[in-house]
C-alpha cells in the first residue's frame, strides 16, 4: 500500500485538459512540496514540476502543478498525442524520513 | 552533453552482492544531492536512496537500510550504491539522479540489476 495515492489510469483526447491527483498525508505532501515526472515507455523519467508548482526550463507551459492541504494535482491542457506516458508524484515523509514516489498514473490519449 | 551514467548492473545470486555506479559528465555532481530511484519492468517507481553534496547526510528505505550503503567521491565526481545481502526482490532498474527534485534535475538512463539463482 503506497503512501501517496494516484489513480492507476487516465484518458483524454487531443486538445483536452486532464487532470492528476496525488492524495496524502500529513507527514508528506501536508508538509513537504511535491515533484511531478512524467515517464514515456522505455525512458527514464523526466522532472515536469518541482516544488509545488514550479516548471523547470524546457518544460511547456501547458503543465502546471498545485497543492492544497494533502493532496497535489498535475493539470495538462492542450493534451498531444506525445503526453501519453505514466506520471508520478514524489514527496518527503518526514515520519519514514525517506522520499515516497505515488504508485503513478497511466496516461492515454484517445 | 550534461549527463549521468549508471553501470555495476549484472546478474547476481541470492544473497550477493553488486557495487553501482553514477558518474556525471559535464557538470559537477559535488554541487548536488544525489538519488538511487529502481524501477522493477512493468511496475513504478521506487526511492531508494540519497546522499548530500558531502556526504554527511544519507536517507535509505527501510526495505534495503543495513544492506545498501551509499557514498560519493567528488574528486572523480561519482556517487556509488553498495548493494549487500541481495534478495530476488531487488531485481529492477536502477537510476541515479541529481537534484531530483530541483530545477536542474538530471537522470541517467539506468543499469539492470538481477537477482536470481
Amino acid at each position: 500500500q503506497s503512501v501517496l495515492t494516484q489513480p492507476p489510469s487516465a484518458s483524454g483526447t487531443p486538445g483536452q485538459r486532464v487532470t492528476f491527483s496525488c492524495s496524502g498525508s500529513s507527514p508528506n505532501i501536508g508538509k513537504n512540496p511535491v515533484s511531478w515526472f512524467q515517464q514515456l515507455p522505455g525512458m527514464a523519467p523526466q522532472l515536469l514540476i518541482y516544488n509545488d508548482d514550479q516548471r523547470p526550463s524546457g518544460v511547456p507551459d501547458r503543465f502546471s502543478g498545485s497543492k492544497s492541504g494533502t493532496s497535489a494535482s498535475l493539470a495538462i491542457s492542450g493534451l498531444q498525442s506525445e503526453d501519453e506516458a505514466d506520471y508520478y508524484c514524489l514527496a518527503w515523509d518526514n515520519s519514514l524520513d525517506f522520499c515516497v514516489f505515488g504508485p503513478g498514473t497511466q496516461l492515454t490519449v484517445l | 552533453e550534461v549527463q549521468l551514467v549508471e553501470s555495476g548492473g549484472g546478474l547476481v545470486q541470492p544473497g550477493g552482492s553488486l557495487r553501482l555506479s553514477c558518474a556525471a559528465s559535464e557538470f559537477n555532481l559535488r554541487n548536488y544531492w544525489v538519488t538511487w530511484v529502481r524501477q522493477v519492468p512493468g511496475r513504478g517507481l521506487q526511492w531508494v536512496a540519497n546522499i548530500n553534496q558531502d556526504g554527511s547526510k544519507k536517507y535509505y528505505v527501510d526495505s534495503v537500510r543495513g544492506r545498501f550503503t551509499i557514498s560519493r567521491d567528488n574528486t572523480r565526481n561519482s556517487v556509488s550504491l553498495q548493494m549487500n545481502s541481495l534478495r530476488a526482490e531487488d531485481t529492477a532498474l536502477y537510476y541515479c539522479s541529481s537534484a531530483i527534485a530541483a530545477a536542474d534535475s538530471v537522470w541517467g538512463q539506468g543499469t539492470l540489476v538481477s537477482v536470481s539463482s
